[in-house]
């Protein structure tokens, strides 16, 4: 069965602190996997992608990394910010044009 | 900004009732999503319209329906209303027939519907 595990399924940390939140697929046929920011009240932004062949993808302050072996995908976040605060969803989309959502980790971010 | 418009924002209704939601996909995008998010809950996948023909779907319950209009716009009609459709209704947009490496979903800040 096709799906994507997401942990924690929330996490609070401090402002200026480093976190990192895991996307664990079991999907078939993989052809990428995205990471999207969701703020509360809002749809979902595109944060980064990558495909098999990526092992790691940067867009500012967010790290994303792929091994495609274990099926794991991680999201870093360095120096945390107040606006950081929101939903992460890990997005798997299939060679057959199918997308699987995860459910999402819901990071809080206190001053 | 997405690019993405969704109407109504917030829609409060009683059960029984029939509701129409709409969206305008992001300018030259010819793919239109819709995903129902309950909470605590992922994104569910509801149906996908690419140049106003149906091309996928998903969970959607015999209950509700959607059209792909000329103009690219989209509207989701939910029917006959249960406490249980309470969510929120996300509309997303692409470029070709399938999301893909160069051709994200861009999503609308969603309807919220509560059933009352």
């Amino acid at each position: 069965k096709n799906q994507v595990e997401q942990s924690p399924q929330s996490l609070i940390i401090l402002e200026g602190k480093n976190c990192t939140l895991q996307c664990n697929y079991t999907v078939s046929p993989f052809s990428n996997l995205r990471w999207y920011k969701q703020d509360t009240g809002r749809g979902p932004v595109s944060l980064t992608i990558m495909t098999f062949s990526e092992n790691t993808k940067s867009n500012g302050r967010y790290t994303a990394t792929l091994d495609a072996d274990t099926k794991q995908s991680s999201l870093h976040i360095t120096a945390s910010q107040l606006s950081d605060s929101a939903s992460y969803i890990c997005v798997v989309s299939l060679r057959d044009d199918k997308i699987i959502f995860g459910k999402g980790t819901r990071l809080h971010i206190l001053p | 900004d997405s690019g993405v418009t969704q109407t109504p924002k917030h829609l409060i209704t009683a059960t029984g009732q029939r509701v129409t939601l709409r969206c305008s996909p992001r300018s030259g995008d010819l793919s239109v999503y819709w995903y129902q998010q309950s909470l605590d809950q992922g994104l569910q996948f509801l149906i996908q319209y690419y140049n106003g023909e149906e091309r996928a779907k998903g969970n959607i319950l015999e209950r509700f329906s959607a059209q792909q209009f000329p103009d690219l716009h989209s509207e989701l009609n939910l029917s006959s209303l249960e406490l249980g459709d309470s969510a929120l209704y996300f509309c997303a947009s692409s470029v070709g027939a399938r999301s893909s490496y160069n051709s994200p979903l861009h999503f609308g800040n969603g309807t919220r519907l509560t059933v009352t």
